[in-house]
């Protein structure tokens, strides 16, 4: 089956300082990427959705330029939280989709932590 | 505005048989999906459904009505590694995944 990795799995950073997230898609080409935040006993929460070769498109009330996202190849995206605080402190999740395919393939998730 | 509602929390027994539901208002639908998620852990797919109907995959089924705007998933001989949160999603007409909050089961030997 279709493999999203994830790295890191988890990060402890000091605030003030970028952190950046990657998301492969191991065995297939990604031509769309979402990235996700949950919070704690939450739900998923949509932050962007990035195509490839193209500008990410963010959910209302994601600054983007705080969560830079670039979708570069058809097999990587990255997330890069810049200036990061305690309260961007979560579970950052991505997942792919390739071409019309209805799924989408989870990666197995960041945990973020702000200290 | 999209809304998708599930129960919060449900509790079950070992061996029994337990009935998430899920109702939902999109602006459009484009199917409808059940994941599994541990506590941790990232989502996995259990199931997707476009037509009405159930869909039957071992242990798990999933129904579908559309003009009901209603979902469930069913889960058999309940084991206690079933015990997760349960997230009924909708593509919309965006093909946009709408994400409802999920419901945790927990399995009672």
């Amino acid at each position: 089956g279709a493999v999203v990795s994830q790295h890191p799995s988890r990060v402890i950073c000091k605030s003030g300082t970028s952190v950046k997230i990657e998301c492969r898609s191991l065995d297939f080409q990604a031509t769309t990427m979402f990235w996700y935040r949950q919070f704690p006993k939450k739900s998923l929460m949509l932050m962007a959705t990035s195509n490839e070769g193209s500008k990410a498109t963010y959910e209302q009330g994601v600054e983007k330029d705080k969560f830079l996202i670039n979708h570069a190849s058809l097999t990587l995206s990255t997330l890069t939280v810049t200036s990061a605080h305690p309260e961007d402190s979560s579970f950052y999740i991505c997942s792919a989709r390739e071409g019309a395919d209805y799924e989408q393939y989870f990666g197995p998730g960041t945990r973020l932590t702000v200290t | 505005g999209q809304n998708i509602d599930q129960p919060t929390e449900m509790t079950a027994t070992e061996g029994a048989i337990v009935q998430i539901n899920c109702t939902y208002q999109t602006s459009g639908f484009n199917g409808l999906f059940w994941y599994q998620q541990h506590a941790g852990e990232a989502p996995t797919f259990l199931s997707y459904n476009v037509l009405d109907g159930l869909e039957e995959k071992g242990r798990f089924s999933s129904f579908l009505s559309r003009s009901k705007g209603y979902s469930y998933l069913l889960l058999k001989e309940l084991q206690m590694k079933d015990s997760a949160s349960y997230l009924c999603a909708v593509m919309d007409s965006n093909y946009q995944l709408i994400w409802g909050a999920g419901t945790k089961l927990i399995i009672k030997p």
